[in-house]
């Protein structure tokens, strides 16, 4: 099951780096989320977009900031993190709310490390 | 806002036994309920949902079932095998809703021993 990619799959950074993470999808969903996963946790949403267009940003970090390009790409700016900001990052997408259907489905994550 | 609860935590079989994990919600205008699998080191896979509007659903060896008025929904694995080893993880959300977030129980941890 590849439809929802995400790069890279690894990512080691400092606390005074800069990166990104990205997330493709080729399902013709209009909504994309950005979750964050800690070990032996479930997923934590961080940010919902629909139609492109930002929904939900669950008072994250503004170290933390999302983009939207287009229906397909979501992107995630990373800067000046935390070391507890360690964890899988996981992009999902879903049929837009308020449509007959919307399972998530998610992106084999990215690992991130913050040294 | 809602809340998943979900038991039990850790929950460890014998291969060809059956498993059953159950979550409550808190909120009557939930009305979708997805289960997703995660194996180590992957992504969750949503393996099976239910809306509000039909009382169980089956899938080859896995039914989910829902009592809304109790506000519980539960996993029902049958003849489970060593790949069914996995943690488990319920979720809530209103299906149709403007925003579309899940509400995810804590997890299961299902050992399938052989």
């Amino acid at each position: 099951d590849t439809e929802v990619t995400q790069t890279p799959k690894h990512l080691v950074m400092g606390m005074t780096n800069k990166k990104s993470l990205k997330c493709e999808q080729h399902m013709g969903h209009r909504a994309m989320y950005w979750y964050k996963q800690k070990a032996k946790k479930p997923p934590e949403l961080m940010f919902v977009y629909s139609y492109e267009k930002l929904s939900i940003n669950e008072s994250v970090p503004s170290r933390f900031s999302p983009e939207c390009p287009n229906s397909s790409l979501l992107n995630l700016h990373l800067h000046a993190l935390q070391p507890e900001d360690s964890a899988l990052y996981l992009c999902a997408s879903s049929q837009a709310p308020g449509t007959s259907w919307y399972g998530q489905y998610f992106g084999p994550g990215t690992r991130l490390t913050v040294t | 806002g809602e809340n998943v609860e979900q038991h039990p935590s850790t929950l460890s079989v014998q291969e060809g036994d059956s498993a059953v994990i159950k979550c409550t919600y808190s909120d009557s205008a939930s009305n979708y309920f997805p289960w997703y699998k995660q194996e180590l080191g992957k992504r969750p896979q949503l393996i099976i949902d239910i809306r509000s509007n039909v009382g169980e659903k089956k899938d080859q060896r896995i039914a989910v079932t829902l009592n809304k008025t109790a506000k519980h929904f539960s996993l029902h694995i049958t003849e489970t095998q060593p790949e069914d080893s996995a943690v488990y993880f319920c979720a809530a959300s209103i299906y149709g809703g403007s925003q579309g977030n899940l509400i995810f129980g804590k997890g299961t941890k299902l050992s399938v021993k052989p």
